[in-house]
């Protein structure tokens, strides 16, 4: 089955600076992956996907590029809020999405004043 | 209006008791999911359903038992709870890509 190991497991930002965290997958099939943001206490929250016929995708502040050859994919988010303070975690799936998921450990990231 | 509603947000049950936790969503979606959440944060599936068929059940003990009455709902009933039950759970819904999830049921096994 799929095998998806996210880095870091833990990233502090100064505010105004640029995160990356970064996720490999192991199943070649796989063809969506989406981002979730979790702020504490509260439910997976959608923020940015993308499928395998894209390289990268970008929504204001934030970007995902995938490089299926190497099968690894990374978040991106420029200008960091404090709002931005949160749990990411990435996944992947098969039938764009239409199947499971096999989410990331996650990465709690702060962002400092 | 809620897309994904699960009630109840906080069950705190003793070890032996039997329980349900209910999801439905209003979006239309086909597929429905129940996914554990332990302390570390890792979001781990158990089942999921398209159209009331069960299509993935994962190496989930047979104490916990899914039932999907109409393409809406997938309630979740678990049968002689241990202390390691104890988790979040999140039902999701999806259609064509990203999930929608519920708001989470805090289980807490005493």
């Amino acid at each position: 089955g799929e095998n998806v190991e996210q880095h870091p497991s833990t990233l502090s930002v100064q505010e105004g600076d640029s995160a990356v965290i970064k996720c490999t997958y192991s199943d070649s099939a796989s063809n969506y992956f989406p981002w979730y943001k979790q702020e504490l206490g509260k439910r997976p929250q959608l923020i940015i996907d993308i499928r395998s016929n894209v390289g990268e995708k970008k929504d204001q502040r934030i970007a995902v590029t995938l490089n299926k050859t190497a099968k690894h994919f990374s978040l991106h988010i420029t200008e960091t809020q404090p709002e931005d303070s949160a749990v990411y975690f990435c996944a992947a799936g098969t039938n764009f999405g239409n199947e499971k998921l096999t989410f990331g450990t996650g990465t709690r990231l702060t962002i400092i004043p | 209006d809620t897309a994904v509603s699960q009630t109840p947000k906080y069950l705190v049950t003793q070890m032996g008791n039997d329980k349900s936790i209910k999801c439905e969503q209003n979006l239309g979606h086909d597929t429905m999911y129940w996914y554990k959440q332990d302390s570390k944060k890792f979001l781990k599936i158990m089942f999921s359903y398209n159209n009331k068929e069960l299509i993935i059940n994962e190496t989930v003990p047979n104490r916990f038992s899914p039932k999907s009455p109409d393409k809406a709902h997938l309630n979740l009933h678990i049968n002689s709870l241990e202390l390691g039950d104890s988790a979040v759970y999140f039902c999701a819904s999806s259609q064509r890509g990203g999930y929608t999830f519920g708001s989470g049921t805090r289980l807490t096994v005493v």
